[in-house]
């Protein structure tokens, strides 16, 4: 099973700032197949990116996803007060099965 | 798309439950579909899967032998039915319909808590 590694825990910026969030695997992630969520306090996940870095339908374009292999990223550019989220990667590329990363927490000051 | 997951309530340890979805705004047997939980303050763990057509299936460790998932397309409706639960089995259940380009969530529905209390 690929065990996805995120970090930091806990993300404290101020708006306006730049966020970027790291997940590594601990096996190479086939086709680059990794997945970016975003849950907000009471909601369910939403899809923020796929394939690595392909926008989901309706995501703004300050959200963006980037990497290979074993070490990914999420970058926020120009964060915003609604940002402030649980983000999650997850690995479909050993299919049947998924895998989640335990999240970064997003903080705004 | 939606998603309407149902069937979540206080059980007993050993005890059983079934949950269900109602999913609609999209042709449901196109898709393959899955349960993913979160525990109280927790991250998200991915539970099961279930293909197209219903007739394989796949499970996590941690449930494989007490959890079955199971699907009517003629109801556009999915199923997890949850056996011998434990306390660690509490979480909030999430329906989750995977996306057209590989086994990402596209969509999730609400979720439905199931509490493993005596």
């Amino acid at each position: 099973e690929i065990v996805l590694t995120q970090s930091p825990g806990t993300l404290s910026l101020s708006p306006g700032e730049r966020a970027t969030l790291s997940c590594r695997a601990s096996q190479r992630v086939t086709s680059d197949y990794l997945a970016w969520y975003q849950q907000k306090p009471g909601q369910a996940p939403r899809l923020l990116i796929y394939g690595a870095s392909t926008r989901a339908t309706g995501i703004p374009d300050r959200f963006s996803g980037s990497g290979y292999g074993t070490d990914f990223s999420l970058t926020i550019s120009r964060l915003e007060p609604e940002d402030v989220a649980v983000y999650y990667c997850q690995q479909y590329g050993s299919s049947p099965s998924i895998t989640f990363g335990q999240g970064t927490r997003l903080e705004i000051k | 798309v939606q998603l309407v997951e149902s069937g979540g309530v206080i059980v007993q340890p050993g005890g059983s439950l079934r949950l269900s979805c109602a999913a609609s705004g999209f042709i449901f047997d196109d898709y393959i579909i899955h349960w993913v939980r979160q525990a109280p303050g927790k991250g998200l763990e991915w539970v099961c899967l279930i293909s197209r057509d219903g007739d394989n299936a796949y499970y996590a460790d941690s449930v494989k032998g007490r959890f079955t998932i199971s699907r009517d397309n003629s109801k556009n409706s999915l199923y997890l039915q949850m056996n011998s639960l434990r306390s660690e089995d509490t979480a909030l259940y999430y329906c989750a319909k995977e996306g057209d380009f590989g086994s990402y969530i596209e969509s999730w529905g609400q979720g439905t808590l199931v509490t493993v209390s005596s």
